[in-house]
């Protein structure tokens, strides 16, 4: 069965300061991988996702992920945070290309000013 | 396009009543789903249809939980009786598997469900 596993429940970096989130997961064929982002009382919303090609991926808002295949991760990077990222992030992993997604815990990210 | 759809946003109701979640997905889109989200489990995959047919429903908690979509823009998750540990917010979200967007699910605000 497929799983991911996302270490940080909260994290709070400096506005300004860079941001790695990490995400690890486990399945037994190419996984489909997500990021996806959910603002207080909002559904989530999509910022990037890795099917396969380049293992760094672009996003909306100024976010990265790399795709290790070795380390079974797919964290998700921004290299200067601004105040109005602080939300809720998840990964989450697919067996067929957006259906069947299963989330992550999510990690909370706080930004201080 | 407005996004993805749901009504109410908000509900309350007393343990035993039926409760009716309503969803409108992007028009368009195959794909419908239904999640629900609490602090002790997460985001959970409750069912999902493709082309208004249900494919999958294991992780429909229980018989008192039913969904249902008669056509493609509208889709209904029903749970009769409530119980309070149904308290939850439940997304509805859909996709479509053609074009650029190829996986890529849209998720709605959400409906807070408080059964009390």
């Amino acid at each position: 069965a497929q799983s991911v596993t996302q270490p940080d429940i909260h994290i709070t970096v400096s506005e300004g300061a860079s941001l790695e989130l990490r995400c690890n997961y486990s399945y037994g064929a190419t996984p489909y991988l997500f990021w996806y982002v959910q603002s207080p009382g909002q559904g989530l919303q999509l910022l990037l996702k890795y099917f396969s090609g380049d293992t760094l991926v672009q996003g909306i808002k100024g976010f990265e992920a790399e795709f290790k295949r070795s380390q079974s991760s797919f964290n998700l990077r921004k290299p200067s945070v601004h105040w109005s990222d602080a939300a809720e992030y998840f990964c989450a992993v697919s067996n067929n290309a957006g259906n069947m997604l299963t989330f992550g815990g999510g990690t909370r990210l706080m930004v201080k000013p | 396009d407005a996004g993805v759809i749901q009504s109410p946003r908000h509900e309350v109701t007393e343990m035993g009543q039926e409760v009716t979640l309503r969803c409108k997905p992007i028009s368009g889109h195959d794909y419908l789903f239904w999640y629900r989200q609490t602090m002790m489990r997460g985001l959970e995959l409750l069912i999902y249809f493709n082309n208004n047919v249900p494919i999958d429903d294991s992780g429909m908690p229980e018989d008192r939980f039913s969904a249902k979509m008669p056509n493609a823009s509208f889709s209904t998750l029903k749970i009769q009786p409530s119980e309070p540990r149904d308290s939850a917010v439940y997304f509805c979200a859909s996709s479509s598997q053609g074009g650029s967007h190829y996986g890529e699910q849209y998720f709605g605000p959400g409906t807070r469900l408080t059964v009390t």
